[in-house]
């Protein structure tokens, strides 16, 4: 399987910080259709998850461009800028290259 | 709009059964693979089971293939999954995803196996 590795997980910032989040994967996760399937998301208080990247560096439809996706084969990096309250939660990395798919632990951000 | 309402959670002994189904809506539901995904109380995200848009594939995790059996009735707009021999380590919320991206998610059932 699979291990999705990532950290920290827990951080602060303050309003209008920034902040990044890293993602390792065990093994590659570029799909032999050259794809590599690695997605974020966000899980609020209470809330279901909820994706805002994929594929990598992609946005989501309706997701700021204040949240940005890099990185490849088995190194990831989420960055947020300019912190909102509303950013708070749970954020999640994920791969749907192999199965079975697999999830990071999560990293908590708290607003200072 | 898309969405995703899922139902048929509660409370089950150890050893019984449960179906959960998920209504879905908004999309062209027999274009799309669709997953089930679950969350241990204070815990992580854990991807349990998935099918295809025309329901000849399906994958599942090790822990709970044998047991559980997902489905899909695309003239309903419907997924299940059917779930025999409960554990308690499969207490969780589940929630159906659209599979691939996991673009959208609907708001959980819980499941609590207990005696």
């Amino acid at each position: 399987d699979v291990v999705m590795t990532q950290t920290p997980v827990s951080m602060s910032v303050s309003l209008g910080g920034q902040v990044s989040i890293s993602c390792r994967s065990s093994q590659s996760l570029v799909h032999n259709n050259g794809n590599t399937y690695l997605s974020w998301y966000i899980q609020k208080p209470s809330q279901s998850p909820q994706l805002l990247i994929y594929k990598v560096s992609n946005r989501f439809s309706g997701i700021s461009d204040r949240f940005s996706g890099s990185g490849s084969g088995t190194d990831f990096t989420l960055k947020i800028s300019r912190v909102e309250p509303d950013d708070l939660g749970v954020y999640y990395c994920g791969q749907g290259t192999q199965y079975p798919l697999t999830f990071g632990s999560g990293t908590k951000l708290e607003i200072k | 709009e898309v969405q995703l309402v899922e139902s048929g959670g509660g409370l089950v002994q150890p050893g019984r059964s449960m179906k959960l189904s998920c209504a879905a809506s908004g999309f062209t539901f027999s274009n799309y693979g669709m997953a089930w995904v679950r969350q241990a109380p204070t815990k992580g995200l854990e991807w349990v089971a998935t099918i295809s848009y025309d329901g000849s594939s399906t994958y599942y995790r090790d822990s709970v293939k044998g047991r559980f059996t997902i489905s899909r009735d695309n003239a309903k707009s419907t997924l299940y999954l059917q779930m025999n021999s409960l554990r308690s380590e499969d207490t969780a919320t589940y929630y159906c995803t659209r599979a691939g991206t996991g673009d959208y998610w609907g708001q959980g059932v819980m499941v609590t196996v207990s005696s």
